[in-house]
């Protein structure tokens, strides 16, 4: 599996863009990357997933340049119930029978007014 | 529809003694994984199923830990012996897994196990 490496903690204020990096140097032909967000007391949940250049859905963007060693999870004017632990995961979501999901350390948001 | 179910949400135990916890995942999803998360870490994999298979356990302390799935749909962990050191967040996640279609886990809110 590749490995990934983020920032351990941010902050941010109300209604600014939040841009989170995360870097996965020897991520593999097949694998698609994919975050998850984790509010305090809950279980993950999924994001956004994406492969190479720009994906977007209501919650976020997703940036992945051409060599995709790393990825940027975009949050738009975020709001204080944006504060969590955010997951980057790289592996090939698509292959079934070996998808074994593997989370790091994640990075914790704290939004603040 | 209903989430992935976990019970109990949380559990006070002594050292020693035995405890079990129970995951019922989201209808027709064939994939169920036990994740341990520690307070500050992320979710590490214990074991995953694919129905009633267990095709990963490679992370289970075998010596204490067991978990079944049962025709493939609710699952159970159990821990005999406790020890202190068990003291976590026990999450259960379930995915439909499917060929050519991504791999999306939906988690329980999970079981906070204390060990005293």
């Amino acid at each position: 599996l590749a490995k990934t490496t983020q920032p351990i903690s941010m902050d941010s204020y109300e209604g600014q863009e939040v841009n989170i990096t995360c870097s996965h140097n020897n991520i593999a032909t097949n694998d698609y990357i994919t975050w998850y967000q984790q509010f305090p007391s809950q279980g993950p949940r999924f994001i956004i997933q994406g492969y190479k250049t720009k994906v977007t859905n209501e919650v976020a963007s997703l940036f992945i340049p051409a060599d995709r060693k790393s990825s940027t999870l975009s949050l738009p004017r975020v709001s204080l119930s944006d504060t969590a632990v955010y997951y980057c995961l790289v592996g090939d979501t698509l292959k079934t029978g070996a998808n074994n999901l593997f989370f790091g350390t994640g990075t914790r948001l704290t939004v603040i007014p | 529809e209903a989430g992935v179910v976990q019970s109990p949400r949380y559990k006070i135990i002594e050292k020693k003694q035995p405890v079990a916890f129970w995951c019922n995942p989201i209808s027709g999803h064939n994939t169920l994984y036990w994740y341990l998360q520690n307070l500050g870490q992320g979710p590490e994999l214990l074991i995953r199923y694919e129905n009633e298979e267990a095709v990963d356990d490679s992370q289970l302390p075998k010596d204490r830990f067991s978990a079944e799935r049962l025709k493939g749909v609710d699952s159970t962990l159990k821990i005999q012996p406790a020890e202190l050191g068990d003291s976590a967040v026990y999450l259960c996640a379930s995915s439909l897994e499917l060929p050519g279609v991504h791999t999306e886990a939906f988690f329980g809110q999970g079981t906070r196990l204390t060990v005293v």
